[in-house]
């Protein structure tokens, strides 16, 4: 157990819809970051927030949004969903940027 | 561009030790080398990381060769749960972004 936990741990819906992906960091770590792995492909990174901030992003498409909370837990906002969305959607924590990263076990994401 | 390159495949018998080579030619000479393990599509995790000096740890051990452009990590005694795919990765300079490659399928046989 990583202590990172993401919900919901499946998702199915439609394209042109909206869903929220959430994670819950590991306790003490203050980043949080966001990636993409689609089927039989490597991890793509999404985006970084340390501390509340915005630190780093990847190729995160426009329709995709994210945000981290006081409490230090993040949110992923993915809208418009097109077929090329379904992935799995993995989220990570380190106590600070540049630190080893710890991994939830992923929000299956189905889009029909 | 920054990137690691590490063979796509490797096989090991159970018991025996298992080496994984990772080029990283392009790391900056401040910045860590991570190394990861992703058994079937759980999340990633993580086994070890290191600078300059050898490492070691209760799951493997990480050399890194003296110019920093290459490291191994070793699995001192493989079983059939060590089968996953290896990711070797440094963080792209100051981007707090890890450079993720294909990483290495390893596959420990009985």
């Amino acid at each position: 157990d990583s202590g990172v936990t993401q919900t919901p741990k499946h998702l199915i819906t439609a394209t042109g819809q909206r869903v929220t992906l959430r994670c819950s960091p590991r306790s003490g770590d203050l980043s949080v970051y966001w990636y993409q792995q689609s089927l039989d492909q490597g991890l793509q990174f999404l985006i970084h927030y340390y501390n509340g901030e915005e630190r780093a992003k990847g190729n995160i498409l426009e329709r995709f949004s994210a945000q981290q909370f006081p409490d230090l837990h993040s949110e992923l906002n993915l809208s418009s969903l097109e077929l090329g969305d379904s992935a799995l959607y993995f989220c990570a924590s380190s106590v600070a940027p540049h630190q080893p990263q710890h991994f939830g076990d992923g929000t299956r994401l189905s889009i029909l | 561009d920054a990137k690691t390159t590490q063979p796509t495949s490797m096989d090991c018998a159970e018991g025996r030790a298992a080496n994984l080579p990772c080029n990283h030619s392009t790391i900056s000479g401040n910045e860590y080398v991570y190394w990861y393990r992703q058994i079937h599509s759980q999340g990633p995790q993580y086994i070890i990381h290191g600078l300059k000096n050898n490492e070691t740890n209760e799951m493997a051990s990480l050399i890194i060769t003296e110019d920093r452009k290459s490291s191994t990590l070793i699995l001192p005694h493989a079983t059939l749960r060590d089968t996953a795919v290896y990711y070797c990765t440094h963080y792209m300079d100051s981007n707090y972004q890890l450079i993720w490659g294909a990483g290495t399928k390893l596959i420990i046989k009985p």
